[in-house]
């Protein structure tokens, strides 16, 4: 167990709609990551949050944005989907030289 | 063409063989150089990390990074069934927490 918690597990939705991922990082990490796992792309980084300010941006579409709350957790929103969505959606916390990975929200969109 | 680049296999080896993973890059910015492990409905783990050329030993792994060739490798002797996951290898350049990954190589070990 990372320490990572992510919620929900699994996810089913229709194109078009819009969906929110939430992360809660390892205790005293200040850092969240956000990455989308399918299996034609791997492992993609989306989008980094440091102490509820943004820190880095990967490959993240308009439609999709995240944010960091003051306790920490983070949530990544998904709007307008499409069935290219469908994927692992991975939340990592970091602690010194090791992102720690959490579960994952697969997401299926029909 | 990606930043990083892995055969992504499945290799399929007995239990007790030694198991070569590699990954080659293009972006010579890479400072560090990772791999992780993801088992089947998991999350990635970190197995070995290291930040310069040469070999890095941790038990049954051994992680070798060569800059000039801009290529990664991770070697595991005496592979166990358990060791059956998908190897991920992740870079990312100095100052920069953003890891840029392989696409994942599947092994199975089978006894």
């Amino acid at each position: 167990d990372s320490g990572v918690t992510q919620t929900p597990k699994h996810l089913i939705t229709a194109t078009g709609q819009r969906v929110t991922l939430r992360c809660s990082p390892r205790s005293g990490d200040l850092s969240v990551y956000w990455y989308q796992q399918s299996l034609d792309q791997g492992l993609q980084f989306l989008i980094q949050y440091y102490n509820g300010e943004e820190r880095a941006k990967g490959n993240i579409l308009e439609r999709f944005s995240a944010q960091q709350f003051p306790d920490l957790h983070s949530e990544l929103n998904l709007s307008s989907l499409e069935l290219g969505d469908s994927a692992l959606y991975f939340c990592a916390s970091s602690g010194p030289n090791e992102q720690f990975f959490g579960p994952g929200t697969r997401l299926t969109v029909l | 063409q990606k930043e990083v680049e892995q055969d992504p296999g499945p290799l399929s080896v007995p239990e007790g063989a030694i198991v070569s993973l590699n990954c080659t890059y293009s972006n010579s910015a890479f400072q560090y150089f990772m791999w992780y492990r993801q088992y089947s409905r998991k999350g990635p783990e970190l197995l070995m990390y290291t930040y310069s050329s040469g070999n890095k030993e941790d038990g049954r792994f051994t992680a070798q990074v060569d800059k000039s060739s801009k290529y990664i490798s991770l070697f595991i002797r005496d592979s166990q069934p358990s060791d059956s996951a998908t190897y991920l290898c992740a870079m990312s350049e100095w100052g920069t927490d953003k890891l840029i990954f392989g696409t994942g190589t599947r092994l199975q070990v089978f006894p």
